[in-house]
């Protein structure tokens, strides 16, 4: 069935660094890919999403673009903040209409400032 | 915009019982979701509904019944809690795949 690896457990920056946090996917389609973010005490928020091999998905200073080649969608941000502490998850689903309205989800990426 | 709202926030059971969570959202949506999420394991999928009193099941429904009678409302049972259990349970709806609505979820412990 179809899978998401992405970054595992947690990654610490100081403020104003380089945020990267890796997602690959496998998947007998072409799938959507999707980044969801989580802060404590909330459910998952959607971020963003790409449909097809290299459109660009951003967010709130974040971005990934869809790599077929590598099936991967990894998230990137320029200069870390305190606000961007939360769980990051990646996710993969059918296009609408093409039957199914699931998501698989990744295990997640705990992304935390280093005070 | 809408929202999703999970009741209880906090569920406390014993070991066997059976536990009834609830899910109401006012966005209009058709499907709706619950997932289960432990540490360090993500969101699984147990069960969702594309229209009312549709269910198909996800990876996670072993041990779980759930019932859609109303458009705005998606129900789950746990129909046997299992000793030292620990998770939040989170419901969700969308209009279509590209962007699922969460509630704050329902932390379950069972003694």
């Amino acid at each position: 069935g179809d899978s998401v690896t992405q970054t595992e457990g947690q990654v610490a920056l100081s403020e104003e660094d380089f945020l990267t946090i890796h997602c690959n996917y496998s998947a007998s389609g072409y799938p959507a890919l999707f980044w969801y973010v989580q802060y404590p005490g909330e459910g998952p928020q959607f971020l963003f999403r790409a449909s097809r091999d290299k459109e660009k998905g951003s967010s709130r200073g974040f971005e990934a673009t869809y790599d077929k080649g590598t099936t991967s969608f990894h998230l990137r941000k320029a200069s870390v903040q305190e606000s961007d502490s939360a769980v990051y998850y990646c996710a993969l689903g059918e296009l609408p209409g093409t039957g199914s309205n699931r998501l698989t989800f990744g295990k997640g990426t705990k992304f935390s400032l280093i005070p | 915009g809408g929202i999703i709202t999970q009741t209880p926030k906090f569920l406390i059971g014993q070991e066997g019982q059976k536990l009834t969570l609830k899910c109401q959202q006012n966005f209009n949506h058709d499907t709706m979701y619950w997932y289960r999420q432990d540490s360090g394991k993500g969101l699984r999928l147990i069960y969702y509904s594309i229209t009312e009193n549709d269910l198909q099941k996800g990876d996670l429904s072993e041990g779980y019944d759930a019932s859609r009678e109303k458009k705005s409302s998606f129900s789950l049972t746990v129909t046997s809690a299992q000793k030292n259990e620990m998770a939040v349970f989170l419901c969700a709806s969308s209009a279509d795949s590209y962007e699922q609505y969460f509630g704050p979820g329902t932390r379950l412990t069972v003694l």
